[in-house]
């Protein structure tokens, strides 16, 4: 059974940081591509990033380019999430989510999130 | 970006009804659209991907259908367990967005 469990959220100030983590089972882990989906107050549910199975593509919303970072170590089965300079607006649950091999890649199992509260 | 428009934001409903919701594209995205349920407190959930085809697991009384920039998603038999929200999302360029979402209530 797949199962992604996301790990690091809390309580971070403006311009802090904060690293999330995705733990991953279940299924052949390297074998995938990673999206990390946040869901904010502001906005609702928003795609924040992308990494390729092996790391060699990602992809970043315009609102947290150069400021957060997506990796992954498939040796270890995770993904991660770098979060620098951090605003009020990033408050939210954020989700990583499997992109299924199909058409349309669609995001076929998510985690159960992980809530960062970005505050003063 | 694309733009997702969802409508309606809500609806009330009763066990049994047929409800219908609808997402439009800002721009044709071809049948790449998805179909997500979300229940409080959960991650959201896939139900229809590729417009119309279904996702293992999913009841059929789901169902989804529409090409270019209009799509639907049906539920033929409405259940206690499908009170809850639904998303559309585009995945025909990134970023993959989502619409707003509609909230079926009773």
């Amino acid at each position: 059974e797949v199962h992604l469990v996301e790990s690091g959220g809390g309580l971070a100030q403006p311009g802090g940081s904060l690293r999330l983590s995705c733990a991953a089972s279940g299924f052949s882990f390297s074998s995938y591509a990673m999206n990390w989906v946040r869901q904010t107050p502001g906005k609702g549910l928003e795609w924040a990033s992308y990494i390729s199975s092996r790391s060699s593509t990602t992809y970043y919303a315009d609102s947290v380019k150069g400021r957060f970072t997506i990796s992954r170590d498939n040796a270890k089965n995770s993904l991660y999430l770098e979060m620098n300079s951090l605003r009020d607006e990033d408050t939210g649950v954020y989700y990583c989510a499997r992109e299924a091999y199909t058409s349309g890649w669609p995001f076929d199992h998510w985690g159960q999130g992980t809530p960062v509260i970005v505050s003063a | 970006d694309i733009q997702m428009t969802q409508f309606p934001s809500s609806l009330s409903a009763s066990v049994g009804d047929r409800v219908t919701i609808t997402c439009r594209a800002s721009q044709s995205i071809r049948s790449y659209l998805n179909w997500y349920q979300q229940k409080p407190g959960k991650a959201p959930n896939l139900l229809i991907y590729d417009a119309s085809s279904l996702q293992s697991g999913v009841p059929s009384r789901f169902s989804g259908s529409g090409s270019g920039t209009d799509f639907t998603l049906t539920i033929s038999s409405l259940q206690p367990e499908d009170f809850a929200t639904y998303y559309c999302q585009q995945s025909y360029d990134t970023p993959k967005t989502f619409g707003h979402g509609t909230k079926v209530e009773i």
